[in-house]
């Protein structure tokens, strides 16, 4: 069985602050898939970023950065200097090859709220 | 490339009704996805295509509940009758190296 954690329901920072979002993962699968989505007020999934479980290199987007850490199970996002625009639902996912098939499960969300 | 299209992207209907959703996924990508998400349960996977044949369909809610992929480039997801607890937003998304959200269609049923 696959299960994706984000143990925080809301955030709320100040604009400019930095903030991680935490996703924590189970799988009993060898390979997998892991990725992040924003969803922004308009309600768009906006698709964020993917990483192979065999890839365990930290990944920087601009103001994204990722951690990944198999030891943990976890998959952490941090957005740097935070924007008003960056408020959102982030989703973490995991995409694990259930019965020779992906499945993907998501997590339930963190609501991210920049104050400016 | 378009991206995911979904239509209608609002619909509003009686209790009872039938409803039809439609999804046309990114050209060349293998797995078609239906999601719903509510405020109550979040996101939900409603059923999987790959290469057009149901793979997984455990999530579909009940018979009223019934998805279609007659070709590569189109499928449906049809409530028959429709009841207001089926209000939620449904997505498509399809997958070829990433899973990409269609805008969604905001379903009420009153």
């Amino acid at each position: 069985a696959q299960k994706v954690t984000q143990a925080q329901t809301e955030i709320s920072v100040v604009e400019k602050e930095d903030v991680t979002l935490d996703c924590v993962y189970e799988t009993r699968d060898t390979t997998y898939y892991l990725f992040w989505y924003k969803q922004p007020p308009s309600g768009e999934l906006v698709f964020l970023i993917r990483r192979n479980s065999f890839d365990e290199q930290n990944e920087i987007s601009g103001r994204y950065s990722w951690n990944f850490q198999k030891s943990t199970s976890s998959f952490n996002f941090t957005i740097t200097a935070s924007q008003v625009v960056d408020s959102a639902v982030y989703f973490c996912a995991l995409s694990g090859n259930s019965g020779g098939y992906q499945k993907v499960t998501f997590g339930t969300g963190t609501k991210l709220q920049v104050i400016p | 490339d378009a991206g995911v299209i979904q239509s209608p992207r609002h619909e509003v209907t009686e209790m009872g009704q039938e409803v039809t959703l439609r999804c046309k996924p990114i050209s060349g990508h293998n797995s078609l996805f239906w999601y719903r998400q509510t405020m109550m349960r979040g996101l939900e996977l409603l059923i999987y295509f790959n290469n057009n044949v149901p793979i997984d369909d455990s999530g579909m809610p009940e018979d009223r509940f019934s998805a279609k992929m007659p070709n590569a480039s189109f499928s449906t997801l049809k409530i028959q009758p429709s009841e207001p607890r089926d209000s939620a937003v449904y997505f498509c998304a399809s997958q070829g190296e990433e899973q990409f959200f269609g805008p969604g269609t905001r379903l009420t049923v009153l």
